[in-house]
């Protein structure tokens, strides 16, 4: 079953345009992690951001911010003011505590394109 | 630290060849994975070992396919024999497997099968 479901295979934007990715998760543990990675066309996969289960406070970073409801077991990603750099893949991924966080488990990723 | 790291770069081999791909996680890791990356499936998860043991192989497509990791230090994915179908990136990653803490990705390994 399906535990990551990023429902977006691919969101096309003009540069300065937000962007916005969803991710919905499956879990039944009380305690796990959530994760962004970014791909890049240079094929690397990047870690970006995570949230844990307990710490429901969306947050920015610079032009990167997150939206973690627990309620709806979504952790949505939103970058501001896109430019052409942020063409990538981008995947969301879970770590639970009932694999002692060794296990990671990524969504089908998001193709992001951003043109000038 | 030098992250992960992944030989070879990229790999063309014929079918019903052998072909072993390598990874030295990050020192002090106690996790290590191996994923496939296609077109068609994404980022799968074939197998992955704690402290060299594995773990969970359930995602290991068939016998073709094994995988072993002889020290802490270093791991490898052997498919034998080699079809083209299993031309994709295959990534190596490793954790230190504490609260919370991301996984570190190696370049990843190219392997066409022709």
């Amino acid at each position: 079953a399906q535990k990551v479901t990023q429902a977006q295979t691919e969101i096309s934007v003009v540069e300065k345009e937000d962007v916005t990715l969803d991710c919905v998760y499956e879990t039944r543990d009380t305690t796990y992690y959530l994760f962004w990675y970014k791909q890049p066309p240079s094929g690397e996969l990047v870690f970006l951001i995570r949230r844990n289960s307990f710490d429901e406070q969306n947050e920015i970073s610079g032009r990167y911010s997150w939206n973690f409801q627990k309620s709806t077991s979504s952790f949505n990603f939103t970058i501001t003011a896109s430019q052409v750099v942020d063409s990538a893949v981008y995947f969301c991924a879970l770590s639970e505590a009932r694999n002692s966080w060794g296990k990671f488990q990524f969504g089908a990723g998001t193709q992001v394109v951003v043109t000038p | 630290d030098a992250g992960v790291i992944q030989s070879p770069r990229h790999e063309v081999t014929e079918m019903g060849q052998e072909v072993t791909l390598r990874c030295k996680p990050i020192s002090g890791h106690d996790y290590l994975f191996w994923y496939r990356q296609t077109m068609m499936r994404g980022l799968e998860l074939l197998i992955y070992f704690n402290n060299n043991v594995p773990i969970d192989d359930s995602g290991m497509p068939e016998d073709r396919f094994s995988a072993k990791m002889p020290n802490a230090s270093f791991s490898t994915l052997k498919i034998q024999p080699s079809e083209p179908r299993d031309s994709a990136v295959y990534f190596c990653a490793s954790s230190p497997g504490t609260l919370g803490t991301e996984a570190f990705f190696g370049q990843g390994t190219r392997l066409t099968v022709v």
